[in-house]
């Protein structure tokens, strides 16, 4: 069974820092990885979708990379603004399932 | 981009009555919608697969009579939690996939008191 796995549970950054929040996965036959932000009551938005043949996707200030033979994702934040705390997941599918990580929760302090 | 609406946003209901919660896509069809439960501060756990036209897809340990789902269009797939109990709090989230990507709802915080 596909585990998903994000380190660290919890991060607390001063604003304007680069940081980068870590997924690993057991089952490296993946479909595609998607990384997530929900805010605390919310649903969760998408921030980035990889596919399976690719290595990073890249949106704003944010970059996702990928190594499937590692089972490896990172999401990269460059200048984090307060308005980024938020929790953080990661999602791989695998044969149509979507195993979601335990999450990271990030604090961006003004 | 995708859009699912969820509806409501929250619900305060007494124990014993039912209550629907809708899962919309806006501006695609989704022939499937899955829903998703989240207790606090733990990540989503699915409930079940909604399939348009046909019987949904329950997950192990989540009981169909009370968690009754209807995806009777390409647009709507609704959950129904029957003869609710306090225990039956929580949030509530639905998703669809789209170009290879899943859209999720807003989610729909259920209270019952």
């Amino acid at each position: 069974k596909q585990e998903v796995t994000q380190i660290p549970a919890a991060l607390s950054v001063p604003e304007g820092e680069n940081l980068v929040l870590n997924c690993s996965f057991t089952d490296s036959a993946i479909y595609n990885l998607q990384w997530f932000r929900q805010d605390p009551g919310k649903g969760l938005t998408s921030l980035l979708l990889i596919q399976s043949s690719q290595r990073e996707q890249t949106s704003g200030r944010l970059n996702a990379s990928l190594d499937k033979s590692s089972g490896r994702s990172t999401l990269y934040i460059a200048a984090s603004q307060p308005g980024d705390s938020a929790t953080y997941l990661c999602a791989v599918v695998v044969a149509n399932n979507l195993f979601f990580g335990t999450g990271t929760r990030l604090t961006v302090i003004p | 981009g995708a859009v699912v609406s969820q509806h409501p946003s929250r619900v305060i209901c007494k124990s014993g009555t039912s209550v629907k919660i809708e899962c919309r896509s806006l501006d695609f069809q989704a022939t499937t919608m899955f829903w998703y439960r989240q207790f606090p501060k733990q990540s989503l756990m699915l409930m079940a697969t909604s399939n348009e036209g046909s019987k949904a897809t329950y997950e192990q340990g989540v009981e169909k009579d009370k968690f009754l789902i209807n995806h009777a269009s390409l647009t709507l797939s609704t959950l129904t939690v029957t003869s609710a109990h306090p225990e039956d709090s929580s949030f509530y989230i639905c998703s669809a996939v789209r170009d290879n990507g899943y859209t999720f709802g807003s989610g729909t915080r259920l209270t019952v008191v």
